[in-house]
């Protein structure tokens, strides 16, 4: 089973700052996705990625599939980017299960 | 909205009943993914869905827990007999088989349980 650790936890910064999440996962993967959640529930993927870098706006997600690690950034912060932000792998090689991280929470202050 | 759609959004019921949440998938996609999410953790996979077959349910957390998508289009989840820690948000995504291991899922507003 795929192991997925998330770092920070918690993450709090100012408006403008730049941010950086981290996700590391134990078994080798085709592709990692980079979700986020708001209060209240809804979740949205943001990417979804197998290798190199993919950017949206301020966002940037970056996965080096050989050290098994991924970032998420977000340059320029502002406070309407304030939620969990959750990466989540296949559970093994081949399968459609995913195995979510426990998120990083973010707040971003005016 | 990402167009995946459940039905209760809250749900408060009292120990022993059965409660069962609907989800409205995005029309076209042919998989449907059940998760629970309790505060502060990610969300579990429970079960999923290609069209009407119920290709994993290994993963439902006991025999009270049960799906079902009998057209391939909308889903239920019942749970029978419901405890105190079945409480959690329950989530529907969907996603359009495309051959790779990890698809895009969309997600719904997910329904919150309370079990009193």
């Amino acid at each position: 089973k795929n192991e997925v650790e998330q770092s920070p936890q918690n993450l709090t910064a100012q408006e403008g700052e730049f941010i950086t999440i981290n996700c590391s996962y134990s078994v080798g993967i085709s592709a990692l996705h980079w979700l986020q959640q708001h209060p209240g529930g809804g979740i949205v993927s943001l990417f979804m990625l197998s290798s190199g870098k993919k950017k949206h706006g301020r966002l940037i997600a970056t996965i080096n599939i050989q050290e098994k690690h991924s970032s998420l950034h977000i340059t320029a912060s502002h406070p309407r980017d304030s939620a969990v932000y959750i990466c989540a792998v296949p559970t093994a090689g081949g399968s459609y299960i995913p195995t979510f991280g426990r998120g990083t929470s973010l707040i971003v202050h005016p | 909205d990402t167009g995946v759609s459940q039905d209760p959004r809250h749900k408060i019921t009292k120990r022993g009943q059965n409660v069962t949440f609907r989800c409205d998938p995005i029309s076209e996609h042919n998989r449907l993914y059940w998760y629970r999410q309790t505060l502060g953790q990610g969300p579990e996979f429970l079960t999923y869905f290609q069209n009407e077959a119920q290709l994993e349910k290994s993963r439902l957390l006991s025999d009270r827990f049960s799906a079902e998508r009998p057209k391939g289009s909308f889903s239920t989840l019942e749970i029978q007999r419901t405890e105190q820690g079945d409480s959690a948000m329950y989530l529907c995504a969907s996603s359009l088989k495309t051959g790779q291991s990890t698809d895009t899922q969309y997600f719904g507003p997910g329904t919150r349980l309370t079990v009193l």
